[in-house]
């Protein structure tokens, strides 16, 4: 079975700061994985995907992954962060022969002016 | 919009009760998902069926069944429901059966229990 692990449940930058959330997997197969963003009173929104294709994956507003398959990591990275990025960040895994998809506890965002 | 669609946004019922909340696929999707997320348990997969079939089973509970229809949508169902039921539900849904498919995550149900 697979699983991941969010470091820090709460995350605080300024606007224009570099955004980083953490994800660790675990996955006894190659893992497909996801970053979901969830705003307040809404659904999960999906950011990105790695599929085993490229280990840097761009996604939607600006934000990327990396693949790390030898640190298990896969963390959320945006270079500048922008007020409207404040929401909940879900890191979530999968793999090939199932699609159990297991999410992580969420990481809140807070962007400061 | 993400296609999915739940009924109804928000549910207020009392303890005891039982209670049905619809989900429809987005167009062409035949696996469905159902969630469950509350402040202290977060995300938790509830179940999933694929074109009418269960096809995974996570946390949910034994007074909790759902099932698929023929047009693919969905229902689950919620009986004797308790105070910790209260949560926001969602259903989600994707094109196939493997792993690289993303979930399309509709906008949820509140069920409050008082």
């Amino acid at each position: 079975a697979q699983s991941v692990t969010q470091l820090g449940s709460h995350v605080s930058v300024s606007e224009g700061a570099l955004v980083l959330l953490r994800c660790n997997y675990s996955s006894s197969v190659p893992p497909y994985l996801f970053w979901y963003v969830q705003y307040p009173n809404q659904g999960l929104q999906l950011l990105l995907k790695y599929t085993s294709a490229a280990t840097l994956v761009k996604g939607i507003n600006g934000f990327e992954a990396e693949f790390k398959k030898s640190e298990t990591s896969f963390h959320l990275t945006k270079p500048s962060a922008h007020m409207s990025d404040a929401a909940e960040y879900f890191c979530a895994v999968s793999a090939y022969n199932n699609n159990d998809m297991r999410f992580g506890a969420g990481t809140r965002l807070t962007v400061k002016p | 919009d993400s296609g999915v669609t739940q009924t109804p946004k928000h549910l207020i019922t009392a303890t005891g009760q039982r209670v049905t909340l619809r989900c429809s696929p987005r167009s062409g999707d035949l696996s469905v998902y159902w969630y469950q997320q509350s402040l202290d348990q977060g995300l938790q997969f509830l179940i999933q069926y694929y074109n009418g079939e269960e096809r995974a089973k996570g946390n949910i509970l034994e007074r909790f069944s759902a099932q698929q229809f023929p047009d693919l949508h969905s229902e689950l169902n919620l009986s004797s429901l308790e105070l910790g039921d209260s949560a926001l539900y969602f259903c989600a849904s994707s094109g196939g059966q493997g792993g690289y498919n993303e979930q399309f995550f509709g906008p949820g149900t509140r069920l409050t229990v008082l």
